[in-house]
């Protein structure tokens, strides 16, 4: 069964430093998602994209993050400066088009620890 | 998007059937009901989803009313295994595929030997 992966599983880092975390969609679907969750809270929505651009993105999404999807393959979000509180689990997904969008495929999670 | 509630917590035993409601009192016609499990440090896991009646799949059922108010997402013969976070939501998924889940803090399930 196709899956979602996600590298690497865990990141550390150090305040102020850009991170890149990578993902890999399923190879048919063409919306992709980033998400995360500080421990013990819920899973917040960051931002989706689709036909190369962000369609959608939270207020957590601000300047400091963005999203590539460098080749046909990789799915990435940057962290351009780090702080204490980027410290969290995230998840890539993936959608399938012409499927509702409720349908979502996640990835198994980058955990970042911010020092 | 529709608020829902569902309980905190919920305990069962082995080979018990499962059954978690979630409540919807504000779902529009266009809304689907989505389930998703998540076990601790895993993405979440979508389960089933439904727009009225009954929906069965092989990991579980989804049993919607007519008022579609309320929904219904029963496990059968729980193993340890299924302990989880389970969440329910509600929306019509029709921005394109490029809809942001809202997640809850979901129901949080324990299986017992």
């Amino acid at each position: 069964e196709p899956e979602v992966t996600q590298t690497p599983s865990h990141q550390v880092t150090q305040m102020g430093q850009e991170v890149i975390l990578r993902c890999v969609p399923i190879s048919n679907h063409l919306y992709f998602y980033w998400y995360r969750q500080i421990l013990g809270q819920k899973v917040e929505f960051l931002v989706s994209f689709y036909n190369n651009e962000i369609s959608e993105k939270s207020e957590i999404f601000d300047d400091q993050f963005s999203v590539e999807r460098p080749d046909g393959s990789n799915f990435t979000l940057k962290i351009r400066s780090t702080k204490l509180e980027d410290s969290a689990m995230y998840f890539c997904a993936s959608s399938p088009t012409g499927g509702s969008s409720y349908e979502q495929y996640f990835g198994p999670g980058t955990r970042l620890t911010v020092t | 998007l529709a608020k829902t509630t569902q309980p905190i917590s919920m305990d069962s035993y082995e080979g018990q059937e499962v059954n978690i409601t979630c409540s919807h009192n504000n779902i529009a016609t266009n809304d689907y009901i989505t389930w998703y499990q998540q076990f601790p440090s895993q993405g979440p896991r979508f389960i089933i989803q439904g727009y009225k009646t009954k929906v069965t799949n092989e990991v579980a059922s989804l049993f919607i009313p007519a008022d579609r108010k309320s929904s219904t997402l029963s496990l059968p013969r729980v193993s340890l295994s299924d302990t989880a976070v389970y969440y329910c939501l509600v929306g019509d998924g029709s921005g394109g595929g490029a809809d942001g889940l809202t997640f809850g803090k979901g129901t949080h399930l324990i299986i017992q030997p």
